[in-house]
């Protein structure tokens, strides 16, 4: 079956940076698209960003672009989130997600999400 | 700035039907943007309901129904259930790479 394990999170101090990892198994994770999908404490959810199965199409929120950059590695079936200059904004359940069908003809959504990890930004 | 937009509560009877949106400021929303929605209990991950305005995901029950209703994409919830009462989330795709989610709506069954 399918499964998404997050790992990586944490408490850090604004300004510095930290790396989400995601770790899939129980699909063909070199055929899909992956994202990354925030919420913040009692707030709704957030799309992050989104890499193609190949890493030529990569994409980033507005709210995080120039400090998030998504990158995967096929050959450990892994996708990441490098989070540098880290905000009190950014504190959040970070999830990753597979995205289901195919992105480019059919747009984006959300076929599979792992359970989330806690980022916690703070002095 | 496009904003999605979603009623923020709603609350149905047990056994009752209500019907959730998912609109834009700007524009309309149509089957060109592949509107897919999300079911979200405090504490867990999102589950996926719908995706391509009206395609359940696998062991959704069909009293979960997705459409577009006038220039919105709607999920309508037949038949409410206690646990059914969770936040719902819209998106719909604007093109660009980009995913933007509504702020949700929250269904209250009592």
């Amino acid at each position: 079956q399918v499964q998404l394990v997050e790992s990586g999170g944490g408490v850090v101090q604004p300004g510095t940076s930290l790396r989400l990892s995601c770790a899939a198994s129980g699909f063909t994770f070199s055929s899909y698209f992956m994202h990354w999908v925030r919420q913040a404490p009692h707030k709704g959810l957030e799309w992050v960003a989104v890499i193609s199965y190949d890493e030529t199409k990569k994409f980033h929120a507005d709210s995080v672009k120039g400090r998030f950059t998504i990158s995967r590695d096929n050959s450990k079936n892994t996708v990441y989130l490098q989070m540098n200059s880290l905000r009190a904004e950014d504190t959040a359940v970070y999830y990753c997600a597979r995205n289901g069908g195919d992105w480019s003809a059919e747009g984006p959504f959300f076929d599979y999400w792992g359970q989330g990890i806690l980022v916690t930004v703070s002095s | 700035q496009t904003v999605v937009t979603q009623e923020p509560s709603f609350s149905v009877s047990p056994g009752g039907t209500v019907t959730l949106t998912c609109g834009l400021t700007s524009g309309s929303v149509s089957r060109n943007y592949y509107p897919s929605w999300y079911q979200q209990t405090p504490g867990q991950a999102p589950r996926t309901l719908i995706y391509r305005t009206n395609t359940r995901a696998s062991g959704v029950p069909d009293r979960f129904s997705g459409s577009i209703l006038g220039n919105k994409a709607a999920l309508t919830i037949m038949g409410a259930q206690a646990d059914d009462e969770s936040d719902y989330y819209c998106v719909p795709y604007m093109g660009g790479g980009i995913s933007v989610f509504g702020g949700g709506s929250k269904v209250t069954v009592l």
